[in-house]
């Protein structure tokens, strides 16, 4: 089974700083990779798909990037409805799997 | 519009059984790949069973292998997750998703329906 690592586990950063969380696969998974936001009480939502590629009204703010086994989740100037909970999730071999996720919370 | 509501979770007994569905709406269910991804209390995200459009092809977590069976009934744009020798670690809300393709990755959820086993 492929193994998703995330880091850090928590993240605290400032309204308007940039944010970047990371994902580690235990094997190459190509750039079948991808990001999820999950706000409490809220189903998850797709950010990034293939590694790179926004998902549909995703603000240009979030950005994916990485390849084989190291991936970034970037974002920008954050506001104030981006403190969530991120995972990734590689696609390229069964069973799917899920990284342990990254709380980003406010400093 | 893509809608999936999930429905059939409640309180079973360790060792009791209990079947989830998932209605679907707003795109060709019998096209897409469809999953179920699980939620323990305060945990993260955990994938637990996957099923193509045509349902040829099933996959599951080692977690489920043997206990939980996926299908669909594609006349009733329907998914469901038959569950049986339940665990209290199977605890968790159980969310219903479209895969963007089968074995690709999901695209739009449900919002989950809570699966509770007592001891």
């Amino acid at each position: 089974e492929m193994v998703m690592t995330q880091s850090p586990a928590t993240l605290s950063v400032s309204p308007g700083e940039r944010a970047t969380l990371s994902c580690r696969a235990s094997q190459s998974v190509s750039r079948n990779l991808a990001w999820f936001q999950q706000k409490p009480g809220q189903a998850p939502r797709l950010l990034i798909y293939g590694a790179s590629t926004g998902a549909t009204d995703i603000p240009a703010r979030f950005s994916g990037s990485g390849s084989g086994t190291e991936f970034t989740l970037t974002i920008s100037s954050l506001q104030s409805e981006d403190f969530a909970v991120y995972y990734c999730q590689q696609y390229n071999n069964w069973p799917i799997t899920f990284g342990q996720g990254t709380r980003l919370e406010i400093k | 519009e893509v809608q999936l509501l999930e429905s059939g979770g409640g309180l079973v007994q360790r060792g009791g059984s209990l079947r989830l569905s998932c209605a679907a709406s707003g795109f060709t269910f019998s096209n897409y790949g469809m999953s179920w991804v699980r939620q323990a209390p305060g945990k993260g995200l955990e994938w637990v069973s996957g099923l193509s459009g045509s349902a040829d092809s099933t996959y599951y977590a080692d977690s489920v292998k043997g206990r939980f069976t996926i299908s669909r009934d594609n006349s009733k744009n329907t998914l469901y997750l038959q569950m049986s020798s339940l665990r209290a670690e199977d605890t968790a809300v159980y969310y219903c998703a479209k895969d963007f393709a089968w074995g690709y990755y999901t695209d739009y959820w449900g919002q989950g329906t809570l699966v509770t086993v007592s001891s």
